[in-house]
């Protein structure tokens, strides 16, 4: 298993760009979700999906957009890049099994918003 | 909503030494995780302990629910150690973060 990808790993774009972050898994997992990661904080939970066609906001949602046409895949879209978007994305899929979650994170995806 | 509290913010060891990482979160819960993330950026889940005791290795971890608070520990730490430790609390269908303890593991 390749467990969870993201591509790319680092990309620069300009303020009112768009661009399309991917994530896939291939476990099987019902569950995935978007965080980004500022310094000094935590992770923040920006967009999930419980099932292939069913997303829902997190805590920071704003300027993003997520779609989840199949189990292996979760794109996450940044319409219009503002400098405030500047981060690591996170995307981690993830399964219950015996009343415990069990969590798995993709190497992330650096983003630089000029 | 819930929020979750990491200390110390920062910790500097040398190699061979012992550590405690604590995590305070502000309401009950019915599960807790804890991550490594290496220099790298990765993040790792080392343990999901809703409450008692694990051990993995030189890693073990406590959750004192009724008390709000869980304690990782690490022994004889390594170089390898080295990174951020997260605890992370589940709210409905999400995880909410910690800032973390940055853990620096000299030789």
């Amino acid at each position: 298993n390749a467990g969870v990808t993201q591509t790319p790993k680092f990309q620069v774009l300009k303020t009112g760009q768009s661009m399309t972050l991917q994530c896939a898994q291939d476990m099987n997992h019902e569950y995935m979700s978007w965080y980004r990661q500022d310094p000094g904080m935590g992770l923040r939970l920006i967009h999930y999906s419980v099932g292939a066609g069913i997303t829902d906001q997190g805590e920071v949602p704003n300027g993003y957009n997520v779609s989840r046409s199949t189990t292996e895949d979760f794109p996450l879209r940044l319409l219009s890049a503002a400098p405030s978007q500047t981060s690591v994305y996170f995307c981690a899929s993830s399964y219950w099994d015996t009343g415990r979650e069990t969590q798995y994170f993709g190497p992330g995806t650096r983003l630089l918003v000029l | 909503g819930i929020q979750v509290e990491q200390s110390p913010p920062d910790l500097i060891l040398q190699e061979g030494a012992n550590s405690t990482l604590r995590c305070n979160f502000s309401d009950s819960v019915n599960n807790l995780q804890w991550f490594h993330q290496n220099p790298w950026g990765q993040l790792i889940n080392l343990f999901y302990i809703p409450s008692g005791t694990k051990q993995n290795g030189r890693l073990s971890a406590t959750t004192v629910a009724t008390e709000r608070y869980s304690l990782l520990y690490i022994s004889s730490s390594q170089t390898t150690d080295s990174g951020v430790y997260f605890c992370a609390i589940h709210s409905g269908t999400a995880l909410i973060f910690g800032k973390g303890t940055t853990l620096s593991v000299s030789s």
